[in-house]
């Protein structure tokens, strides 16, 4: 089966630093990938997203990378702020309608 | 627009007690979908619908029923609850399918259900 994975499940960062968050994947054929920020009682909300034809996609304070050769994904938040604190999740599909999510980073923003 | 709204919030349910999982969007969405989320495993597809009076398997539907019979609605019905149906259930939409489309998918709160 697929497997989405992420390095490390919590990562606290300072209010005003960067933030990186990781994610490995195993399927090759993966070619579509999102990004998801979940808050406390709430349901994951869509960040960006990237296909697998490029290597990088940047948003608002946000940018992700892709590495095929390594199967690797990662989120960058820039000047992270208190809000950003919550769980993110990569999620990755193959062509089918089938999303497979990573287990979540819990981000904590340290004031 | 209410975007997606689940009912109930919390649910309690006895081993073998039967339920439905309400799920209603107002954005028109061909595409809908059920998640289950569990501590440490992400979430799961159950079943999706890519329109009305069309279904599909996920990665994880037994045990669990859907229905499309319009655009908005998308029930998610557990026959027989058992306690590794445990879990928070998301219900998510989206204008299309996630390829070829990339269109955003839109959660709903969450459904927390537990079966005693």
């Amino acid at each position: 089966g697929e497997s989405v994975g992420l390095h490390l499940p919590t990562l606290s960062v300072q209010e005003g630093d960067n933030s990186i968050i990781n994610c490995a994947y195993s399927n090759s054929a993966s070619d579509y990938f999102i990004w998801y920020k979940q808050e406390s009682g709430k349901g994951p909300q869509f960040i960006i997203d990237i296909r697998s034809n490029m290597d990088k996609r940047q948003g608002q304070r946000v940018t992700v990378l892709l590495n095929k050769t390594v199967k690797h994904l990662s989120l960058q938040i820039a000047a992270t702020q208190p809000g950003d604190s919550a769980v993110y999740f990569c999620a990755e599909t193959s062509g089918a309608n089938n999303l497979f999510f990573g287990t979540g980073t819990r981000l904590t923003v340290i004031p | 627009n209410a975007g997606v709204t689940q009912t109930p919030k919390f649910q309690v349910l006895k081993t073998g007690q039967s339920m439905t999982l309400q799920c209603a969007q107002d954005m028109n969405h061909e595409y809908m979908s059920w998640y289950r989320q569990d501590p440490g495993m992400g979430l799961r597809l159950i079943h999706y619908s890519v329109g009305a009076g069309i279904t599909d398997q996920g990665e994880v539907p037994n045990g669990y029923n859907v229905s499309r019979s319009t655009t908005e609605d998308f029930p998610l019905r557990l026959l027989s609850a058992a306690p590794s149906q445990t879990s928070v259930y998301f219900c998510a939409s989206s204008l299309g399918g996630h390829v070829p489309l990339n269109t955003e998918a839109f959660f709903g709160q969450g459904t927390r259900l537990t079966v005693v």
